[in-house]
């Protein structure tokens, strides 16, 4: 599975919007790109996942390049609940090890 | 719907001592994980069960056994338990490959 790149730690003003980068340079073409978050020491939750189309839910946006070497998560209106640890992990098609990182650490901003 | 349940949800173990972790879903997944998360740090996994009646291997699988009773449960055993091992495990489960996981509230586990 590819690897994933993440900053490890951004700060957001409440309201704006939140831009949570992720490289996966190395992501092959039957590889999703899947985002999760951690709340406090809950279990991850799932955000959203796409392989090279851009996607949105009622949670976030993913946009994801043309080469698909890197995404980013969009949170449209970032509020204090948004504050957590966020995951971007690569899945390959057909198989079960979904591999985490270290995530980035978003703190949203009173 | 519960979704997925573990238990218990804290326990404090001396080292050398043995203990299951339980873990069920409601969702009718075929596929079912194991996970531990240290202090600060990410989540690693350690077995998964891909469908009923199978179990592999993840990135840190030494110390731990795994049953998957059915296609609700799946449990993670410690033979026995070591400092290393304190951590918080996290079950989770998926409906197919490459589909979501839904994970549980994880288990506190202290090995003293």
């Amino acid at each position: 599975d590819a690897k994933t790149t993440q900053p490890p730690s951004m700060d957001c003003a409440e309201g704006r919007a939140a831009n949570l980068p992720c490289n996966h340079s190395t992501i092959s073409g039957n590889e999703y790109v899947y985002w999760y978050r951690q709340i406090h020491s809950q279990g991850p939750q799932y955000i959203i996942h796409g392989l090279k189309n851009n996607e949105t839910n009622e949670m976030a946006s993913l946009i994801i390049t043309e080469d698909r070497k890197s995404s980013t998560l969009i949170l449209p209106h970032a509020t204090l609940r948004d504050t957590a640890v966020y995951y971007c992990i690569v899945i390959t098609s057909g198989t079960y090890k979904y591999i985490f990182g270290t995530g980035t650490r978003l703190k949203v901003l009173a | 719907n519960a979704g997925v349940t573990q238990t218990p949800k804290f326990q404090v173990l001396k080292t050398g001592q043995s203990m299951t972790l339980q873990c069920a879903q409601d969702m009718n997944h075929n596929s079912m994980y194991w996970y531990r998360q240290d202090p600060g740090m990410g989540l690693r996994l350690i077995y998964y069960s891909a469908s009923e009646g199978t179990t592999d291997k993840g990135e840190v699988p030494n110390g731990y056994n795994v049953s998957r009773l059915n296609k609700r449960e799946f449990s993670l055993r410690l033979e026995s338990a070591a400092p290393s091992q304190t951590s918080v495990y996290f079950c989770a489960s998926s409906e197919l490959n490459n589909s979501p996981l839904h994970f549980g509230n994880g288990t506190r586990l202290t090995v003293t």
